[in-house]
């Protein structure tokens, strides 16, 4: 198994306040992305990384900042949570070679009341 | 736009064979892959189809059709640990992957 952990794990957190996920690798992988998942949608790219301080925004980035000041780590940072933004996140890693696969981490739960 | 297709779900007897298809329209095509997922867990790659034709790895299975914007997952010999959503996905550039909304499948005794 890929070496991915997210943490908090779960979070409840309150309309308007800050708060940030956590994403750290073992692996190495040059390659680190953040995705939603909510019923209907399926996993939904937020923001992706393509080395360290190299990122950019995928379909859903609004309200949503990133940062990557190490290869290990991929911080996910709510500015001002709100209850939309209630969702299961999954941080994800690829080591960018054929066949480009994914390795997800166990995800977060966050609810924002 | 950039769109993925599938079932939303399916059932199948143990034993049995299932084929989830997918269909796909994207601005461009690096390959497409099927994830599995169990409630609550995360997903987990199954395949990789980056030219026409049939992979096979074991029960699984996936076929792609570039022309045609179509894949299927085929899954043989069913058993209940198989009861699981199966997510599509296509990379149409370098770093982005695009996901359908998945296919939860159903295994009966």
């Amino acid at each position: 198994d890929a070496g991915i952990t997210q943490s908090p794990r779960h979070k409840v957190t309150e309309t308007g306040t800050p708060v940030t996920l956590r994403c750290h690798q073992t692996e190495n992988h040059r390659y680190m992305y953040w995705y939603r998942q909510d019923p209907g949608h399926g996993l939904r790219l937020i923001h992706y990384s393509y080395g360290v301080k190299d990122t950019d925004k995928g379909e859903v980035s609004d309200g949503y900042s990133v940062s990557r000041s190490k290869t290990e780590d991929f911080l996910l940072t709510l500015e001002s949570a709100t209850s939309s933004q209630t969702s299961v996140y999954f941080c994800a890693i690829s080591e960018g070679t054929v066949p480009y696969e994914q390795y997800f981490g166990p995800g977060t739960r966050l609810t924002v009341t | 736009g950039q769109n993925i297709d599938q079932p939303t779900e399916m059932t199948a007897t143990e034993g049995a064979i299932v084929q989830i298809n997918c269909t796909y329209q994207t601005s461009g095509f690096n390959g497409l892959f099927w994830y599995q997922q169990h409630a609550g867990e995360a997903p987990t790659f199954l395949s990789y189809n980056v030219l026409d034709g049939l992979e096979e790895k074991g029960r699984f299975s996936s076929f792609l059709s570039r022309s045609k914007g179509y894949s299927y997952l085929l899954l043989k010999e069913l058993q209940m640990k198989d009861s699981a959503s199966y997510l599509c996905a296509v990379q149409p550039g370098t770093y982005k992957y695009i996901f359908g909304t998945g296919t939860r499948l159903k295994v009966l005794a």
